[in-house]
């Protein structure tokens, strides 16, 4: 069985830097085509993509936002890292990470997401 | 404002048929790059629905199909029911940004 779970700070200051874990098990971000992403959804609003890392450890960042993201793997402890800095209100959102076992496949499992707000 | 475009809602009667729009571009949509569809009911994760444009996981119903058209997308659920009521995302890779994109949402309601 495949699972996702993100931990983190549930609040964090504004100017702060966040750091998210996604820990997995049912797969290996080794096997080639795969790859773990993150996703952020304020209140209310839609899904925005934030990054992703494949099996080869290549990343890729939302444009809007890569100067301040970073993604990472730790394969041997199955956990994918993403940290933003310089928090802003606006970042106040719950944080999905989610798989995709092919690049063609969609994102088809998803953790249940972490609550993050920023605030002072 | 988000690359891809949704309508912010539809509504249908159970047992009708509704279709859901995602327009995009010749860099996302339009490039046949990997195009998703998404259901999120409210307090839970997105769940995928249609992948690859028409493909469905195993365990989704085939009252959802997914169609392309030049740079738009689109999801269509027949014999609608009361649990189909949700929030529904496109997703496409974008070639041009280097990444992927989602629509804004459209949030069905069955009335």
């Amino acid at each position: 069985q495949v699972t996702l779970r993100e931990s983190g700070p549930a609040l964090v200051k504004p100017t702060q830097t966040l750091t998210l874990t996604c820990t997995f098990s049912g797969f290996s971000l080794s096997t080639s085509g795969m790859s773990v992403s993150w996703i952020r959804q304020p209140p209310g609003k839609a899904l925005e993509w934030l990054a992703l890392i494949d099996w080869d450890a290549d990343k890729y960042y939302s444009t809007s936002l890569k100067t301040r993201l970073t993604i990472s793997k730790d394969a041997s402890k199955n956990q994918v890292v993403l940290t933003m800095t310089n928090m802003d209100t606006v970042d106040t959102a719950t944080y999905y990470c989610a798989r995709i076992r092919n690049p063609g496949y969609g994102m088809d499992v998803w953790g249940q997401g972490t609550t993050v707000t920023v605030s002072s | 404002q988000s690359v891809l475009t949704q309508p912010p809602s539809v509504s249908g009667a159970p047992g009708q048929r509704v279709t859901i729009s995602c327009t995009g571009g010749s860099s996302n949509i339009g490039a046949d790059n990997g195009i998703h569809w998404y259901q999120q009911v409210p307090g839970a994760p997105p769940k995928l629905l249609i992948y690859d444009k028409t493909n469905r996981p195993s365990g989704v119903p085939d009252r959802f199909s997914g169609s392309k058209s030049g740079a738009s997308a689109s999801l269509a659920i027949t014999g609608l029911q009361a649990e189909d009521e949700a929030d529904y995302y496109c997703q496409a890779y974008d070639s041009s940004l280097s990444g992927w994109v989602f629509g804004g949402g459209t949030k069905l309601t069955v009335l």
